[in-house]
């Protein structure tokens, strides 16, 4: 069936360091991506979308990389401070939107 | 100015019995959706309305009704609550219908079913 999945359930960084989250899709006709973040107790809140046609976007200081061969979406966070603590979501559009598991990243001061 | 507000956060009821949580939008978006965040944070899309009309209704069961006034609010009713029912609930709204671009999450409300 559809899932989108995430590599790492949990992760923890040091505060300045880069974050990499990932996440894979099984429907190879989802032609968008989203990214959510959601912090404890609040609601998701949108970060950045990738449309299938490209293989990267940058926001301010995130990048979400695209690879359809694989089916593989990552998010990639600079410099990652304490505020970026949250759980992050991965979702797909394939006719209807699915959210992948989370994965929560933890930052250390 | 909150964007989507949702009432109650918090709801603690017994089985059987009916609740309604209410979600209202206030930037002017014609889509709006109820999610399910079960105790492992998975987010499910429940319902997707389009201007008060229906247009997602995903494997939900019947006891779940949405209910669109004006397409600024989209109420959740749920009858004969269960113990699975138990979850938090995300009202979301967006500017395109499908799915696509920003979706403006609420607050959620966290229902517990005894």
């Amino acid at each position: 069936g559809e899932s989108v999945g995430l590599h790492l359930p949990t992760l923890s960084v040091q505060e300045g360091d880069n974050s990499i989250i990932n996440c894979a899709y099984s429907n190879s006709a989802s032609d968008y991506f989203i990214w959510y973040k959601q912090e404890s107790g609040k609601g998701p809140q949108f970060i950045i979308d990738i449309r299938s046609n490209m293989d990267k976007r940058q926001g301010q200081r995130v990048t979400v990389l695209l690879n359809k061969t694989v089916k593989h979406l990552s998010l990639q966070i600079a410099a990652t401070q304490p505020g970026d603590s949250a759980v992050y979501f991965c979702a797909e559009m394939g006719g209807k939107l699915i959210f992948g598991q989370g994965t929560e990243l933890s930052v250390k001061p | 100015d909150t964007a989507v507000s949702q009432t109650p956060k918090y709801l603690v009821t017994q089985m059987g019995n009916d609740k309604s949580i209410k979600c209202e939008q206030n930037l002017g978006h014609d889509t709006m959706y109820w999610y399910k965040q079960d105790s492992k944070k998975f987010l499910k899309i429940m319902f997707s309305y389009n201007n008060k009309e229906l247009i997602i209704n995903e494997t939900v069961p019947n006891r779940f009704s949405p209910k669109s006034p004006d397409k600024a609010h989209l109420n959740l009713h749920i009858n004969s609550l269960e113990l699975g029912d138990s979850a938090v609930y995300f009202c979301a709204s967006s500017p395109q219908q499908g799915g696509l671009g920003e979706q403006y999450f609420g607050p959620g409300t966290r229902l517990t079913v005894t």
